[in-house]
């Protein structure tokens, strides 16, 4: 069965710190990459996506993450971190075949300390 | 762009009653949108996937008969829950998908039944 995980469950950083939070899928076949952000009581927010072409996607906030086909892998990375960035944040995958259902890693909650 | 609205924001109701969430794509169309659930502490639950113009597709365990789903057009969807219960008091979400095969959120619809 198709998954996507999320190695861990929360991360404790202090600011300026750098983040790198990993995810990994098991699909063999074409898929379209997301993370999307939480930020405490407010809703799900894009924060990027892979479909194609360069690997090492940018998005918003700082914030980039590398598709890795052959370590089906899609980690997270922010250089420094902001106090504003404590949200938690979740990894998901599109594979194409399945109506278009969006398989989800279980989340991370982010959170740093000023 | 890409901004999802839903309403009520958050609703009371008396267990017996039926309560109806609309989900609306503000500036795109959608063909496809999404309704999910989410319980305290936990990740996006989906309940179901909803086709303009089609019967929506609902996910192992949902009650298709609770939880009614209409997508009357490309920018509307809705979500009656029949007969509310205590038990189904959630935290409910929908999604919409792009024409760029991207999911974006509404901010979520609080049900409180008592």
């Amino acid at each position: 069965a198709q998954s996507v995980s999320q190695h861990n469950h929360h991360v404790f950083l202090s600011e300026a710190a750098s983040l790198e939070l990993g995810c990994n899928y098991s699909y063999g076949g074409t898929v379209n990459l997301f993370w999307y952000v939480q930020y405490p009581g407010q809703h799900l927010q894009l924060l990027l996506k892979y479909f194609s072409g360069d690997p090492l996607v940018k998005g918003i906030k700082g914030f980039e993450a590398e598709f890795i086909k052959s370590k089906f892998s899609f980690n997270l990375r922010k250089p420094s971190v902001q106090w504003s960035d404590t949200a938690e944040y979740f990894c998901a995958v599109d594979t194409n075949n399945s109506n278009y259902q969006l398989i989800w890693g279980a989340g991370t909650k982010l959170i740093i300390k000023p | 762009g890409a901004v999802v609205s839903q309403h009520p924001s958050w609703v009371i109701c008396k267990s017996g009653t039926s309560v109806k969430i609309e989900c609306r794509s503000l500036d795109f169309q959608a063909t496809t949108m999404f309704w999910y659930r989410q319980f305290p502490k936990q990740s996006l639950m989906l309940m179901a996937t909803s086709n303009e113009g089609s019967k929506a597709t609902y996910e192992q365990g949902v009650e298709k008969d609770k939880f009614l789903i209409n997508h009357a057009s490309l920018t509307l969807s809705t979500l009656t829950v029949t007969s509310a219960h205590p038990e189904d008091s959630s935290f409910y979400i929908c999604s919409a998908r792009s024409a760029a095969e991207t999911q974006y959120f509404g901010p979520g619809t609080r049900l409180l039944v008592l």
